[in-house]
């Protein structure tokens, strides 16, 4: 079965730093999206994206983030100088349509800053 | 204003009862619904989407819309201990973009052997 794969799975950083978490959405997906999770908390939208551009945002995703489809096959969430806050659980996730009622999510990654 | 309410619980609930989950929710914008199952530390698995009032079943699944109500709710008949997990409602707009899901908080329950 077609699946949503994020790397790392695991990823420790220090306050400041930049990281970049990747995810290959399922090949004929054409909708991305980031959300994240802090620890016990609601699963929240960050960004979707399509045919190459941002489609919408949340009041999260601010100028510290950005994501970018550099090849056919990656998405990639970009944090440039990350904040203790950011600690959390971020999930890739892709769908094939606009309508978003069959969204796959990948296992995540999940982003510890120190 | 998007909110979706959701009992956190935990929910405990004998092996082989019903359970029942439900959220509400205040935007009436909202037109797709659905529910997610999330195991600890792992994505969220969709199980079950609708987007009308009335019911839907898959399997021992069956997913309920009330629009006017602003009330949804999951029903598990048959209940297995590896159906213990958070389960997560969420819903989305009609728009024209690419809106994200909103999810509820999830509920947390436990179907002991």
């Amino acid at each position: 079965e077609p699946e949503v794969t994020q790397t790392p799975s695991h990823q420790v950083t220090q306050m400041g730093q930049e990281v970049i978490l990747r995810c290959v959405p399922i090949s004929n997906h054409l909708y991305f999206y980031w959300y994240r999770q802090i620890l016990g908390q609601k699963v929240e939208f960050l960004v979707s994206f399509y045919n190459n551009e941002i489609s919408e945002k949340s009041e999260i995703f601010d100028d510290q983030f950005s994501v970018e489809r550099p090849d056919g096959s990656n998405f990639t969430l970009k944090i440039r100088s990350t904040k203790l806050e950011d600690s959390a659980m971020y999930f890739c996730a892709s769908t094939k349509d606009r309508f978003n009622t069959e969204a796959f999510f990948g296992q995540g990654t999940r982003l510890t800053v120190v | 204003q998007k909110e979706v309410e959701q009992d956190p619980g935990p929910l405990s609930v004998p092996e082989g009862a019903i359970v029942s989950l439900n959220c509400t929710y205040s935007n009436s914008a909202f037109q797709y619904f659905m529910w997610y199952r999330q195991y600890s530390r792992k994505g969220p698995e969709l199980l079950m989407y609708t987007y009308s009032s009335g019911n839907k079943e898959d399997g021992r699944f069956t997913a309920q819309v009330d629009k006017s109500s602003k009330y949804i709710s999951l029903f598990i008949r048959d209940s297995q201990p590896s159906d213990s997990a958070t389960y997560l409602c969420a819903m989305t707009y009609s728009g024209g973009g690419a809106d994200g899901l909103t999810f509820g908080k999830g509920a947390h329950v436990i179907i002991p052997p």
